[in-house]
Protein backbone atom coordinates (compact mmCIF):
# COMPACT_ATOMS: atom_id res chain seq x y z
CA UNK A 1 0.00 0.00 0.00
CA UNK A 2 1.43 3.29 -0.52
CA UNK A 3 2.17 5.39 2.80
CA UNK A 4 0.56 8.56 3.19
CA UNK A 5 2.07 10.88 5.60
CA UNK A 6 -0.41 13.86 7.12
CA UNK A 7 0.46 16.92 9.59
CA UNK A 8 -1.03 15.23 13.43
CA UNK A 9 -3.21 18.01 13.70
CA UNK A 10 -4.32 21.14 12.70
CA UNK A 11 -6.84 24.37 13.61
CA UNK A 12 -9.18 26.60 11.21
CA UNK A 13 -11.56 29.55 12.20
CA UNK A 14 -15.03 28.76 11.40
CA UNK A 15 -15.71 30.30 8.26
CA UNK A 16 -12.51 29.90 6.49
CA UNK A 17 -11.63 27.06 4.20
CA UNK A 18 -9.67 24.14 5.95
CA UNK A 19 -6.87 23.17 3.45
CA UNK A 20 -5.74 19.22 4.74
CA UNK A 21 -3.30 18.33 3.01
CA UNK A 22 -1.81 15.20 2.40
CA UNK A 23 1.72 13.23 0.85
CA UNK A 24 1.68 10.15 -1.07
CA UNK A 25 4.72 9.83 -2.57
CA UNK A 26 5.20 6.38 -3.88
CA UNK A 27 1.73 6.48 -4.76
CA UNK A 28 1.02 4.14 -8.23
CA UNK A 29 -0.94 5.22 -11.68
CA UNK A 30 -3.98 2.94 -10.44
CA UNK A 31 -4.29 3.92 -6.78
CA UNK A 32 -6.92 6.45 -6.30
CA UNK A 33 -7.14 8.63 -3.04
CA UNK A 34 -9.90 8.72 -0.35
CA UNK A 35 -10.80 10.98 2.20
CA UNK A 36 -12.51 10.20 5.50
CA UNK A 37 -12.98 11.63 8.66
CA UNK A 38 -14.51 10.51 11.78
CA UNK A 39 -16.06 12.81 13.81
CA UNK A 40 -15.22 12.07 18.09
CA UNK A 41 -15.57 8.25 18.41
CA UNK A 42 -18.31 7.89 15.47
CA UNK A 43 -17.88 5.72 12.69
CA UNK A 44 -15.40 7.33 9.35
CA UNK A 45 -17.58 9.11 7.14
CA UNK A 46 -16.76 8.85 3.43
CA UNK A 47 -16.20 12.40 2.10
CA UNK A 48 -14.45 12.43 -1.37
CA UNK A 49 -12.21 10.70 -3.96
CA UNK A 50 -10.10 10.85 -6.81
CA UNK A 51 -7.70 9.67 -9.31
CA UNK A 52 -5.85 12.51 -10.90
CA UNK A 53 -8.59 14.77 -11.64
CA UNK A 54 -9.55 17.48 -8.95
CA UNK A 55 -12.88 16.73 -7.88
CA UNK A 56 -15.88 18.51 -5.98
CA UNK A 57 -18.90 17.59 -4.20
CA UNK A 58 -21.68 18.86 -1.67
CA UNK A 59 -18.83 18.25 1.16
CA UNK A 60 -15.73 18.86 0.11
CA UNK A 61 -12.76 19.64 -3.03
CA UNK A 62 -10.22 17.38 -3.29
CA UNK A 63 -6.92 18.68 -5.36
CA UNK A 64 -4.50 16.09 -6.40
CA UNK A 65 -1.12 17.27 -7.75
CA UNK A 66 -0.15 16.59 -11.43
CA UNK A 67 2.53 14.44 -10.40
CA UNK A 68 -0.09 12.71 -7.99
CA UNK A 69 2.37 12.67 -5.41
CA UNK A 70 0.45 15.00 -2.91
CA UNK A 71 -2.86 16.20 -2.56
CA UNK A 72 -5.48 18.71 0.08
CA UNK A 73 -8.76 18.26 1.23
CA UNK A 74 -10.26 21.37 1.07
CA UNK A 75 -13.58 22.50 3.10
CA UNK A 76 -14.72 26.11 1.73
CA UNK A 77 -16.35 27.18 5.05
CA UNK A 78 -15.29 25.22 7.71
CA UNK A 79 -17.95 25.09 10.53
CA UNK A 80 -17.85 23.38 14.20
CA UNK A 81 -19.17 20.26 13.37
CA UNK A 82 -16.47 19.96 10.69
CA UNK A 83 -13.90 19.31 14.06
CA UNK A 84 -12.94 15.62 13.35
CA UNK A 85 -9.72 13.66 12.65
CA UNK A 86 -9.41 13.46 8.96
CA UNK A 87 -8.18 10.26 7.00
CA UNK A 88 -6.56 10.53 3.53
CA UNK A 89 -6.22 6.77 2.19
CA UNK A 90 -4.37 5.68 -0.88
CA UNK A 91 -6.70 2.72 -1.97
CA UNK A 92 -4.28 -0.66 -3.48
CA UNK A 93 -4.53 -1.77 -6.74
CA UNK A 94 -7.83 -3.36 -8.55
CA UNK A 95 -7.21 -7.59 -7.85
CA UNK A 96 -5.56 -6.60 -4.08
CA UNK A 97 -7.71 -6.93 -1.07
CA UNK A 98 -10.75 -4.19 -0.44
CA UNK A 99 -9.94 -2.80 3.01
CA UNK A 100 -9.20 0.45 3.65
CA UNK A 101 -5.55 1.37 5.79
CA UNK A 102 -6.04 4.26 8.06
CA UNK A 103 -3.23 5.82 9.07
CA UNK A 104 -3.16 8.47 12.11
CA UNK A 105 -4.80 11.26 9.99
CA UNK A 106 -4.35 15.16 10.86
CA UNK A 107 -6.96 16.54 13.90
CA UNK A 108 -8.52 19.22 12.60
CA UNK A 109 -9.91 21.90 15.08
CA UNK A 110 -12.35 24.47 14.41
CA UNK A 111 -12.24 27.07 16.27
CA UNK A 112 -14.76 30.43 16.61
CA UNK B 1 -26.92 8.64 8.38
CA UNK B 2 -24.79 6.11 6.43
CA UNK B 3 -27.70 3.69 6.46
CA UNK B 4 -25.44 0.70 8.21
CA UNK B 5 -26.81 -0.18 11.80
CA UNK B 6 -25.16 -1.97 14.38
CA UNK B 7 -26.35 -3.08 17.67
CA UNK B 8 -25.45 -2.87 20.82
CA UNK B 9 -24.24 0.78 20.96
CA UNK B 10 -22.22 -0.29 24.45
CA UNK B 11 -21.47 -3.63 25.50
CA UNK B 12 -19.77 -4.17 28.78
CA UNK B 13 -18.65 -7.55 29.69
CA UNK B 14 -16.30 -9.41 31.67
CA UNK B 15 -12.68 -11.27 30.83
CA UNK B 16 -13.64 -15.02 29.66
CA UNK B 17 -16.66 -14.30 28.15
CA UNK B 18 -17.91 -14.42 25.18
CA UNK B 19 -19.91 -11.60 22.64
CA UNK B 20 -21.58 -11.51 19.65
CA UNK B 21 -22.28 -7.85 17.82
CA UNK B 22 -24.29 -7.65 15.10
CA UNK B 23 -24.15 -5.16 11.28
CA UNK B 24 -26.53 -4.85 8.89
CA UNK B 25 -25.50 -3.55 5.93
CA UNK B 26 -27.40 -0.61 3.21
CA UNK B 27 -29.62 -1.75 1.33
CA UNK B 28 -28.52 -3.59 -1.88
CA UNK B 29 -25.04 -4.01 -0.55
CA UNK B 30 -23.84 -7.20 -0.33
CA UNK B 31 -20.16 -6.85 1.25
CA UNK B 32 -19.44 -6.10 5.13
CA UNK B 33 -16.79 -5.26 6.36
CA UNK B 34 -15.50 -5.11 10.46
CA UNK B 35 -13.11 -2.60 11.58
CA UNK B 36 -11.61 -2.50 15.62
CA UNK B 37 -10.41 1.14 16.82
CA UNK B 38 -8.36 0.71 19.67
CA UNK B 39 -6.16 3.53 21.44
CA UNK B 40 -3.15 2.40 20.43
CA UNK B 41 -3.55 0.28 17.51
CA UNK B 42 -5.69 2.71 15.66
CA UNK B 43 -8.70 2.11 13.08
CA UNK B 44 -7.66 -1.93 12.07
CA UNK B 45 -9.40 -3.92 9.27
CA UNK B 46 -10.54 -7.16 10.97
CA UNK B 47 -12.68 -9.53 7.71
CA UNK B 48 -14.54 -8.86 5.06
CA UNK B 49 -18.03 -10.60 3.73
CA UNK B 50 -19.34 -10.87 0.11
CA UNK B 51 -22.71 -12.71 -0.19
CA UNK B 52 -21.87 -15.23 2.67
CA UNK B 53 -18.49 -16.03 2.12
CA UNK B 54 -15.40 -14.41 3.45
CA UNK B 55 -13.41 -12.48 1.40
CA UNK B 56 -10.46 -11.09 3.19
CA UNK B 57 -8.54 -11.43 6.37
CA UNK B 58 -6.94 -8.75 8.60
CA UNK B 59 -5.48 -8.54 11.83
CA UNK B 60 -8.51 -11.12 13.20
CA UNK B 61 -7.59 -13.22 16.30
CA UNK B 62 -8.21 -16.38 16.62
CA UNK B 63 -10.63 -15.90 19.85
CA UNK B 64 -13.07 -13.94 16.89
CA UNK B 65 -14.65 -15.06 14.22
CA UNK B 66 -17.58 -13.64 11.80
CA UNK B 67 -20.06 -14.54 9.62
CA UNK B 68 -22.84 -13.28 7.18
CA UNK B 69 -25.67 -14.43 7.15
CA UNK B 70 -28.10 -15.32 3.90
CA UNK B 71 -30.30 -11.80 4.65
CA UNK B 72 -26.61 -10.18 4.55
CA UNK B 73 -26.33 -9.40 7.99
CA UNK B 74 -23.33 -10.16 9.96
CA UNK B 75 -22.18 -11.29 13.05
CA UNK B 76 -18.77 -10.93 14.63
CA UNK B 77 -18.52 -13.23 17.72
CA UNK B 78 -15.70 -12.27 20.47
CA UNK B 79 -14.48 -15.07 22.73
CA UNK B 80 -12.49 -15.77 25.64
CA UNK B 81 -12.25 -11.75 26.17
CA UNK B 82 -9.62 -10.17 27.25
CA UNK B 83 -9.09 -6.48 28.46
CA UNK B 84 -7.09 -5.45 25.17
CA UNK B 85 -10.00 -5.91 23.31
CA UNK B 86 -12.02 -2.94 24.98
CA UNK B 87 -11.78 -0.92 21.45
CA UNK B 88 -15.03 0.37 19.09
CA UNK B 89 -16.22 -2.42 16.90
CA UNK B 90 -17.06 -0.58 12.88
CA UNK B 91 -18.88 -2.78 10.69
CA UNK B 92 -19.04 -1.03 7.08
CA UNK B 93 -20.53 -2.13 3.44
CA UNK B 94 -20.19 -1.88 0.13
CA UNK B 95 -22.15 -3.09 -2.90
CA UNK B 96 -19.99 -5.64 -4.05
CA UNK B 97 -16.91 -5.45 -2.47
CA UNK B 98 -14.55 -4.02 -5.16
CA UNK B 99 -11.19 -2.17 -4.65
CA UNK B 100 -13.10 1.11 -5.71
CA UNK B 101 -15.93 1.00 -3.94
CA UNK B 102 -16.65 3.32 -0.96
CA UNK B 103 -17.02 2.09 2.43
CA UNK B 104 -20.30 3.17 4.38
CA UNK B 105 -19.76 2.61 7.94
CA UNK B 106 -21.48 2.10 10.90
CA UNK B 107 -21.84 3.86 14.30
CA UNK B 108 -19.92 1.05 15.64
CA UNK B 109 -20.17 -0.83 19.18
CA UNK B 110 -18.44 0.03 21.95
CA UNK B 111 -17.28 -2.46 23.54
CA UNK B 112 -15.58 -2.52 27.28
CA UNK B 113 -14.24 -5.73 29.38
CA UNK B 114 -13.34 -5.42 32.88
Amino acid sequence: DAKTTQPPSMDCAEGRAANLPCNHSTISGNEYVYWYRQIHSQGPQYIIHGLKNNETNEMASLIITEDRKSSTLILPHATLRDTAVYYCIVRVPPGTASKLTFGTGTRLQVTL
Amino acid sequence: DSGVTQTPKHLITATGQRVTLRCSPRSGDLSVYWYQQSLDQGLQFLIQYYNGEERAKGNILERFSAQQFPDLHSELNLSSLELGDSALYFCASSVVGREWETQYFGPGTRLLVL
